[in-house]
């Protein structure tokens, strides 16, 4: 079964430093892999996603975020953290072949510190 | 740019109440789902909808859950008979199409259901 998993429930960062939110699939077939990020009060906002071609791939707000298939990772990258990046981040992975369902990790609460 | 809309943003109901939560996808897209986050977990899936019949279903959405395109522009999700558990956050999304599984889904600001 498909499966992510975001092992920090939460991540702090100086402002200005670099950031990253780890994420770790599961999936049997090519991995349909998304970020989306989720201020207070909001939805979902779609990030970025990976489907197939260059392993970094580049989203909105300056975020990126690298395929990596030998570690089974699509951890989410920012060169330099803002304050107001902090918020719940959501890896999610395709369901597999036959599904369009989106699977879910637990979510990662980024707080950047001034 | 165009949004998912989701209405109300907060429900509170009772025990055993019909609820129906509204949802606006964008104009262009074809492909509606619902999602839940119970307070504290993950955001699951529940539903996805195409060319007005459900296209999947989770294990969550059994029989007191039901969706409905009722005109041209809003999909609902209809709980018939509200239980405690169902509180929770609703999530609407949509996707202009389905690729080999590179689409993307828009989610909704989410509706707030609280049941008592």
């Amino acid at each position: 079964a498909q499966s992510v998993a975001q092992p920090e429930d939460q991540v702090n960062v100086a402002e200005g430093n670099p950031l990253t939110v780890k994420c770790t699939y599961s999936v049997s077939g090519n991995p349909y892999l998304f970020w989306y990020v989720q201020y207070p009060n909001r939805g979902l906002q779609f990030l970025l996603k990976y489907i197939t071609g260059d392993n970094l791939v580049k989203g909105s707000y300056g975020f990126e975020a690298e395929f990596n298939k030998s570690q089974t990772s699509f951890h989410l990258k920012k060169p330099s953290a803002l304050v107001s990046d902090s918020a719940l981040y959501f890896c999610a992975v395709r369901g597999g072949s036959g599904t369009y369902k989106y699977i879910f990790g637990t979510g990662t609460r980024l707080k950047v510190l001034a | 740019e165009p949004e998912v809309t989701q209405t109300p943003s907060h429900q509170v109901t009772q025990m055993g109440q019909e609820v129906i939560l509204r949802c606006v996808p964008i104009s262009n897209h074809l492909y509606f789902y619902w999602y839940r986050q119970i307070l504290g977990q993950k955001v699951e899936f529940l539903v996805s909808f195409y060319n007005n019949e459900i296209s999947e279903k989770s294990e969550i959405f059994d029989d007191q859950f039901s969706v409905e395109r009722p005109d041209g522009s809003n999909f609902t999700l209809k709980i018939r008979s509200t239980k405690l558990e169902d509180s929770a956050m609703y999530f609407c999304a949509s996707s202009e199409f389905r690729t080999s599984g590179g689409e993307t889904q828009y989610f909704g600001p989410g509706t707030r259901l609280l049941v008592l």
